[in-house]
Order: structure tokens, then sequence, then C-alpha cells
């Protein structure tokens, strides 16, 4: 019964490297998003997921961002160029088909651009 | 455009105390609401949601929501405040794609022993 996964926890880097992070959701969930926290704010949706539609990406912020899914399992999201303003808690979740049903959000990656 | 205010930044209760989080959103039809609770160091939690039916809608943890339309509000109460509910709590509608959420900025709870 594991819950949605995510990694890193905790990611510092530089400005100007790229970054890639990880979301495992759970087993047999179809629709995955990746949202954005930054301080004291709530969540920007980014991008989501479902199946084998084209992905809804009218969330990503510049074209340094860009995610990826295979199947219904893994997905990545990826920063490239990274700068201060990317600094953020980065939140994954997934849920089974049906717009109503529940997310199940992960722990998040919280990352640090110097 | 879909959106979500909760008014309130922080909030500090004394434990036992009863709870109301605001929460007020802009949404031209019938919305899909949602209440999210986030611990520290821990993933958002759904606490409870209303679709459509009986405006009074009862959570986890002993927390209610009540649906108003006539004020676009959807506040989160609980009568008795324990300890464990300090945490941050984020208010949800779904958009014209039913399956985007969009948040308000959150209402951080703080419980005062």
């Amino acid at each position: 019964g594991a819950g949605v996964s995510q990694s890193p926890s905790n990611k510092v880097t530089e400005k100007g490297k790229d970054v890639e992070l990880r979301c495992d959701p759970i087993s047999g969930h179809t629709a995955l998003y990746w949202y954005r926290q930054r301080l004291g704010q709530g969540l920007e949706f980014l991008i989501y997921f479902q199946g084998n539609s084209a992905p809804d990406k009218s969330g990503l912020p510049s074209d340094r961002f860009s995610a990826e899914r295979t199947g219904e399992s893994v997905s990545t999201l990826t920063i490239q160029r990274t700068q201060q303003e990317d600094s953020a808690v980065y939140l994954c979740a997934s849920r089974t088909s049906g717009p109503r049903n529940e997310q199940f959000f992960g722990p998040g990656t919280r990352l640090t651009v110097l | 455009a879909q959106s979500v205010t909760q008014p309130d930044i922080h909030i500090t209760v004394s434990e036992g105390a009863s709870l109301e989080l605001r929460c007020n959103y802009s949404y031209g039809a019938t919305p899909y609401l949602f209440w999210y609770v986030q611990s520290p160091g821990q993933g958002l939690q759904l606490l409870l949601k209303y679709f459509s039916g009986d405006t009074l809608v009862q959570g986890i943890k002993g927390f209610e929501a009540e649906f108003k339309r006539s004020q676009s509000s959807f506040n989160l109460r609980k009568p008795s405040v324990h300890w464990s509910d300090a945490a941050e709590y984020f208010c949800a509608v779904a958009g014209d794609s039913s399956y985007k959420l969009i948040f308000g900025s959150g209402t951080r709870l703080l419980v005062r022993p």
C-alpha cells in the first residue's frame, strides 16, 4: 500500500544547471500531476498526464520545464538551466481515472537554486 | 477564470476551541470544492470534498465544510481543535477542465496549548 513517492526529497543546485525530479505514482493510477509550491503560496498546476492521452502542459512556466511519463508509471520533471526563481517545492499527485477522484500527493521535492 | 481566496494567512486558536477557516471561490457554474491539509514534511491529504447535494459536507478528523452558493464560500469548521491539527490548510476548486485544481494560498493554523 505504498503512496506516491518522490525523489530526491531535497535538491540543491547551482544556477544554470539542469535538474531532474522523479515521481512514482500509486500503482494503477492513470492520472498524474505535477505542481509547484513557492514559499508561502498555494499549489500551482504545472502539467497533467492521463493514460496515453496528450498531456496538458498549460501550466509549465517556460520552455525550460518539461516532463515525461512512460505509460502509467514513473514521471520525471526536468528543469533546464535552473534559475533562482525556480526554487520551490515540487509536488506530484496521482489518482485513478475520473476527474472527481481524489488526488493523492507525494511528499514533494524541495529544490533550492543558489 | 476560476480563483480561490483564503483571506487568513495565519490563524491561532487554543486547543479545544472551535475553528473556522474561510474560503471564497470564483466560478460561474456549480463548483467542485476541496479542502486539503498539509502537515510539515508530508504531502497534502484530502479532508473533504463537495460536488453536489447536501451543502454540509463531513470529512475526516472531525472536520466539516459548508457550501454557500450565495456567498461563494466553502468554509472549513471543526468544533474542538486538537494540537495535532496544527498544519497548513488549502482550499481548492476544480476548474473548467474539471481534472485541474486551482488552489488558494493556504491558511496556517497554529494551536495554543
